[in-house]
């Protein structure tokens, strides 16, 4: 069965601080890994990950792949409130269509 | 370009009952997937359809039932509700081998 593990349940920081979200998983037939970013509804798609070692950036969020040691990291650097979020990973394997694995999120909250 | 649009928003209903929710794709995907998230916790998968087939099931009993129409929008049933499917029921539309892009949800309470 795949499984997606994310790590801390939760993080409190202050504007202006960098932070760094894990998420380990298990899949059979790893096809990408995928970060959302989920604030009341909708999660909203970040990142898609398909090959080890190459950075993906998009401002000041970069997200990155091993697909050695099965993780994925996600760093937001000069933190705003506007990040307080749920931060989800997400991973799609081979099998079911193409279903998405969740890990239980990261609650992240920015204090001003 | 219009994104997932879901209805109802939000919904009440009471054990036994059964419910219908739908969901309009994002223009030009062809796959449809559904999850239930419960609070505080990660979404799960229920299944997925495309082409008006369903291309994929998780862990869900057959009371969970779904459509896809020929225009991509779907619709997900759930019969003899129970106080454990009170969650916010998500839907996904994709193309291809691209991310899936949700829709704000339903969020469903059983009484």
């Amino acid at each position: 069965e795949d499984k997606v593990v994310q790590s801390p349940l939760s993080l409190v920081v202050h504007e202006g601080d960098t932070v760094t979200l894990n998420c380990s998983y298990e899949v059979t037939n790893f096809r990408s890994l995928l970060w959302y970013k989920q604030e009341k509804k909708a999660p909203t798609f970040l990142f898609m990950l398909t090959s080890s070692g190459i950075e993906k950036k998009s401002g000041r969020l970069s997200s990155i792949l091993d697909k050695k040691e099965l993780f994925s990291i996600l760093n937001i650097t000069a933190t705003q409130t506007g990040d307080s979020a749920v931060y989800l990973c997400a991973v799609e394997g081979l099998r079911a269509g193409n279903m998405l694995t969740f890990g239980g999120g990261t609650r992240l909250m920015v204090k001003p | 370009e219009t994104g997932v649009t879901q209805s109802p928003t939000h919904l009440i209903k009471t054990r036994g009952q059964q419910v219908t929710l739908r969901c309009s794709s994002q223009s030009g995907h062809n796959t449809v997937s559904w999850y239930q998230q419960a609070l505080g916790q990660g979404p799960q998968f229920i299944f997925q359809y495309y082409r008006e087939e369903e291309n994929g099931r998780g862990n869900f009993p057959p009371r969970f039932s779904g459509l896809q129409f020929p225009n991509y929008s779907s619709e997900l049933n759930v019969n003899a509700l129970e106080l454990d499917d009170s969650a916010l029921y998500l839907c996904a539309s994709s193309f291809g081998g691209q991310p899936q892009h949700f829709g704000d949800g339903t969020r469903l309470s059983i009484l």
